[in-house]
Formats: structure tokens, C-alpha cells, sequence
């Protein structure tokens, strides 16, 4: 069983459209987060909720809502898509006090 | 605030020899200190944490780190490096549940 899975592992998209990415995790972790990682491999924050609320919005544009239906779902949902949007976005989860995530095997947005 | 520097961007390193990623972390409150690998096209794979107890902290596939407070670094070993390891590795600190800051990662290429 895939403890952190991400649907779709690829998504091509043409500017201006809204796509969604879902993650689900089947750990029992109570907090879960959207990273995204650049060309450049590098890995930034974008949101973290605990017990479906949200904590952490890392000045994230408003195009990005995530929503959280609950403790085990997390999606991303992306509107009027730009070319900058292009990248590997990563769900995690972790359990409060355990400090460590584990990762979804990702999903690589293509704008075009 | 924190932040984490990984020192080297692309370490090359022959099959079967050693090898060092090293990492430098600032941070005005203790944290804990996280390695991560991400094989070509894949997630995010814990190596191995620090929280606390002995500065020597061993990881999967014969990966170790050592803690050092007063240079407030957290460098990466392995002493016998294999093909598989070609890999991106990335640094990362967390000083709270919410938040997992990583460095900007070491491409690492291991040649026969």
C-alpha cells in the first residue's frame, strides 16, 4: 500500500486553465503539505495543515487554494494557470511530534 | 528565522570511494536536522534525523551524520559509495512541526 499517493503523476495543462492535484495518505498522520520544487530542484513550502486546518500559507498566490476534507486528503487546486506554474509539486504528511514527513512520489505540472 | 546552506552543489565521486555532503544550518532556536534523498524522478526518501542524544546519527544504506552545535553543521557521510547512491541529496531543518526548510540540495554522481 502506497502510503503517500498523488493523483495524476503527470499533468500537461494549457495557460489559463484550473486543474486539481489530490494527494491521500493512509498513514494516520495528523498533518499534511504541498511542496513545490523548481527546474532548479529546489524545494519550497507552499501549505501545511493539521487536523484539516490551515497553518502554514507561505505567501502562496491566490490562484492556489488547497482544500482539506479531511485528516487523511489533501488537494490542490490551481486556477488560471501560468507558465511559471510549471513544476514538481510533492504532498507529505507527517504525525505532530514525530518530526519526519513522508513524501508522495510527486506530480509534474507541464504549462504550455 | 532558519535557513540551510548546503556547501557544494555537485559532488562527482567514484564507485567505492567515500563521500561528504556537507550542511550548515542558522537558526536562533534548536531545531532538528533531516537528511533526504530523491533518486531520478522519484519522491523525497528519508536517510536519516537528528533530534537528540548522540551526535552521530546512522541512516539506511550505510549513511551517517554527525551533529556539531558549536559549528552548526550537519554533514553527510558515506565511507563506500555504490552506483545506486547517484542521487540528489538535500539538507533540511525543521524547528517545529509545521515547517520542513531544506537546503538547495547536492547532485551526487557516482562513477565506475
Amino acid at each position: 500500500d502506497t502510503a503517500v499517493s498523488q493523483t495524476p503523476k503527470y499533468l500537461v495543462t494549457q495557460m489559463g486553465n484550473d486543474k486539481s492535484i489530490k494527494c491521500e495518505q493512509n498513514l494516520g498522520h495528523d498533518t499534511m503539505y504541498w511542496y513545490k520544487q523548481d527546474s532548479k530542484k529546489f524545494l519550497k513550502i507552499m501549505f501545511s495543515y493539521n487536523n484539516k486546518e490551515l497553518i502554514i500559507n507561505e505567501t502562496v498566490p491566490n490562484r492556489f487554494s488547497p482544500k482539506s476534507p479531511d485528516k487523511a486528503h489533501l488537494n490542490l487546486h490551481i486556477n488560471s494557470l501560468e507558465l511559471g506554474d510549471s513544476a514538481v509539486y510533492f504532498c507529505a504528511s507527517s504525525q505532530e511530534g514525530s518530526y519526519g514527513y513522508t513524501f508522495g512520489s510527486g506530480t509534474r505540472l507541464t504549462v504550455v | 528565522a532558519q535557513s540551510v546552506t548546503q556547501l557544494d552543489s555537485q559532488v562527482p565521486v567514484f564507485e567505492e570511494a567515500p563521500v561528504e555532503l556537507r550542511c550548515n544550518y542558522s537558526s536562533s532556536v534548536s531545531v532538528y536536522l533531516f537528511w533526504y534523498v530523491q533518486y531520478p524522478n522519484q519522491g523525497l526518501q528519508l536517510l536519516l534525523k537528528y533530534l537528540s542524544g548522540s551526535t552521530l546519527v546512522k541512516g539506511i544504506n550505510g549513511f551517517e551524520a554527525e551533529f556539531n552545535k558549536s559549528q552548526t553543521s550537519f554533514h553527510l557521510r558515506k565511507p563506500s559509495v555504490h552506483i545506486s547512491d547517484t542521487a540528489e541529496y538535500f539538507c533540511a531543518v525543521n524547528p517545529n512541526d509545521y515547517k520542513l526548510s531544506f537546503g538547495a540540495g547536492t547532485t551526487v554522481t557516482v562513477r565506475a
